[in-house]
């Protein structure tokens, strides 16, 4: 089956770092940039950052850039995204999205609960 | 950085009734590079029109979009029950991806 599967999301205070990782299965993993968007009630659906099939290229938004780090490892199909610094504003649900050539999200994981709170 | 205004924030219609969407980005969207989603509660995004106005692998035929510039609309030529959801535009320019804040498709 196609999909990806976030994992890690938890409760963690202001402050705190967290990893979320993402597995992928079904398709050719490298062949793909893997994406990291955010949801929340009150701002929507936030893009986060983009990391290219071949690691070439990563962007970030401003409002991570500097404390969030996007990764992956292709031949483990998984992508990750440290988040250090946490926020209260950083609550969210975090989905780890793939990235088609025209800069759509063609597929999207189930996403993964973060809630920064004291 | 563009910003997606989408109207109106919520619709109230009913089954077999027409539904528009409209997203206005705030400047010209080059190429346009404009796509739509839809969000069921519970349920992450599913991407449903790409570049404007093609549909993505498995989009039934009723969901219809078009524009350019700024002015892009999602039709839903005749809402089935499932289509009552969250509907969000999103573009792409200059290593950034932009979300609209979405519209939501209610039950009258």
């Amino acid at each position: 089956e196609v999909q990806l599967v976030e994992s890690g999301g938890r409760l963690v205070q202001p402050g705190g770092s967290l990893r979320l990782s993402c597995e992928a299965s079904g398709f050719t993993f490298s062949d793909y940039s893997i994406h990291w968007v955010r949801q929340t009630p009150a701002k929507g659906l936030e893009w986060l950052s983009f990391l290219l099939g071949n690691y070439e290229t990563l962007y970030y938004a401003d409002s991570v850039r500097g404390r969030f780090i996007m990764s992956r490892d292709n031949a483990k199909r998984s992508a990750s995204l440290q988040m250090n610094r946490l926020r209260v504003e950083d609550t969210a649900v975090y989905y780890c999205v793939r990235g088609w050539l025209d800069n759509t999200f063609d597929l999207w994981g189930q996403g993964t609960l973060v809630t920064v709170s004291s | 950085e563009i910003v997606l205004t989408q109207s109106p924030g919520t619709l109230s219609l009913s089954p077999t009734e027409r539904a528009t969407l409209s997203c206005r980005p705030s400047q010209s969207v080059a190429g346009n590079y404009l796509a739509w989603y839809q969000q069921k509660p519970g349920q992450a995004p599913r991407l449903l029109i790409r570049s404007a106005s093609i549909r993505a692998p498995g989009i039934p035929d009723r969901f219809i979009g078009s524009g350019s510039g700024t002015d892009f609309t999602l039709t839903i030529s005749r809402l089935e029950p499932e289509d009552f959801a969250v509907y969000y535009c999103q573009h792409y320019e200059q290593s950034k991806w932009t979300f609209g804040q979405g519209t939501k498709v209610e039950l009258k």
